[in-house]
Order: structure tokens, then C-alpha cells, then sequence
């Protein structure tokens, strides 16, 4: 069974930092992209950026490249996603997700497994 | 960005009923478009990519039709485990984008 597992969420005073986790299982990780999409409260989902499998690419949403980093460690089946001087507005739900592939083909931009996700709340 | 305009944003609706919810992009995505079902508790699901292709493991009561930017969700008789909220998302160019999503509610 695909299983990923968000961990790392809590309070955080505006201008810190925060690093989530995501442990996969159920599957080969290193054979697939992965995602990080976020939902703020009483509003909708918004991408965040993926990461490639060989971990050498990465490419963001505009609005979060400069202060978000996303990384990998294959040996450890573990995604993460580094976020730096939060502001309020980064108070969400950060949910870890899969880059479908179908016989072979990446599907990009479509998720196929999403983790339970992990709450990050900005407030001094 | 694409700009995602989901409706309605509420849809109310008893078992055995059919139900439609649409999506209209702000520019063409071309066929490149998933539907997401969310539920409390349980992980978000793909239900349907590339406008119309049916994600493995789906119920063939879903399906998804494209109409130039407008895409169409449609839920034939409508079972008990349906109900929750409904998001679609462009997968056509970074970055990709959601709708504001409907929330599917038992009448």
C-alpha cells in the first residue's frame, strides 16, 4: 500500500523556520517525482513546487521559490520541504504527494498519492 | 498563472442522483485537467487526469468531459461515500493551479 507520512508541523514565530518531512512507502521512491501542495485554512489548495527523482531539478510555484526548498534523500525514502522566514500567511495544511506515472510515462502535475498532510501554523 | 473558476461551490444532493461540476480555465490547458476528491480523514484521491481519463481503482460513475476551457465532472447515482468536496486542478504548465473546489453535500 502507497503510504507517505508527513511529519514536522507546529507553531512557528513569523520570520523562522521549519523543515516537514515526508517518509514514502509502499513503493519505489526513488523512481517517482514528488510534490508539495498546501491548503490554507477555509480556502483552496495551492502547489508548492516538485522534485525530480535524481534530486538535480526542482521547479516551484513563483510565489514560494524564494523562500521554500525542496529536497530529497532516496537512501532514506524521505521528501522535504524547508520553509524560511514564515509569514502568517503560510498557516496550512502542507500535504507530501506522488507524481503519477502510467506504464512508464510521468504524468506530470498529476498527483496520485497524497500523505494526511502536516499543520504549520505561523503566529508570534 | 491559470486562474481555475470551479462551480458551484456548493452542491446539495440526495443518493441515486447524478451530479455535474465545472471548471473553466482562464487560458487553454489543452485536454490537462485532474479532478481530486477530499474527505475528512482520508487522503486526498484522483479521481480523473487528462480531462477525461479515469485514474485506476475509480468507479465508472465518475466521468469527465472538456469542452474547449471548460471542463465537466459528472457523478452518476450518487453513492453515500461521494459526498465531500471536489477540487480540479490544471496540469498543463507550472504553476499548476486549483479551482476553489465544491463541497458535495447530502440534501
Amino acid at each position: 500500500e502507497v503510504q507517505l507520512v508527513e511529519s514536522g508541523g507546529s507553531l512557528v514565530q513569523p520570520g523562522g523556520s521549519l523543515k516537514l518531512s515526508c517518509v514514502a512507502s509502499g513503493f519505489t521512491f526513488s523512481n517517482y517525482w514528488m510534490d508539495w501542495v498546501r491548503q490554507t485554512p477555509g480556502k483552496s489548495l495551492e502547489w508548492i513546487g516538485e522534485i525530480h527523482t535524481d534530486v538535480s531539478e526542482t521547479n516551484y510555484a513563483p510565489s514560494m521559490k524564494d523562500r521554500f526548498t525542496i529536497s530529497r534523500d532516496n537512501d532514506k525514502n524521505t521528501l522535504y520541504l524547508e520553509m524560511n522566514n514564515v509569514r502568517s500567511d503560510d498557516t496550512a495544511i502542507y500535504y507530501c504527494t506522488r507524481t503519477a506515472v502510467y506504464y512508464g510515462v510521468l504524468l506530470r502535475g498529476v498527483m496520485d498519492a497524497w500523505g494526511q498532510g502536516a499543520s504549520v501554523t505561523v503566529s508570534s | 498563472d491559470v486562474q481555475m473558476t470551479q462551480s458551484p461551490y456548493n452542491l446539495a444532493a440526495s443518493p441515486g442522483e447524478s451530479v455535474s461540476i465545472n471548471c473553466k480555465a482562464s487560458k487553454s490547458i489543452s485536454k490537462y485537467l485532474a479532478w481530486y476528491q477530499q474527505k475528512p480523514g482520508k487522503a486526498n484521491k484522483l479521481l480523473i487526469y487528462d480531462g477525461s481519463t479515469l485514474q485506476s481503482g475509480i468507479p465508472s460513475r465518475f466521468s469527465g468531459s472538456r469542452s474547449g476551457t471548460d471542463f465537466t465532472l459528472t457523478i452518476r447515482s450518487l453513492e453515500p461515500e461521494d459526498f465531500g468536496l471536489y477540487y480540479c486542478q490544471q496540469h498543463n504548465e507550472y504553476p499548476y493551479t486549483f479551482g476553489a473546489g465544491t463541497k458535495l453535500e447530502l440534501k
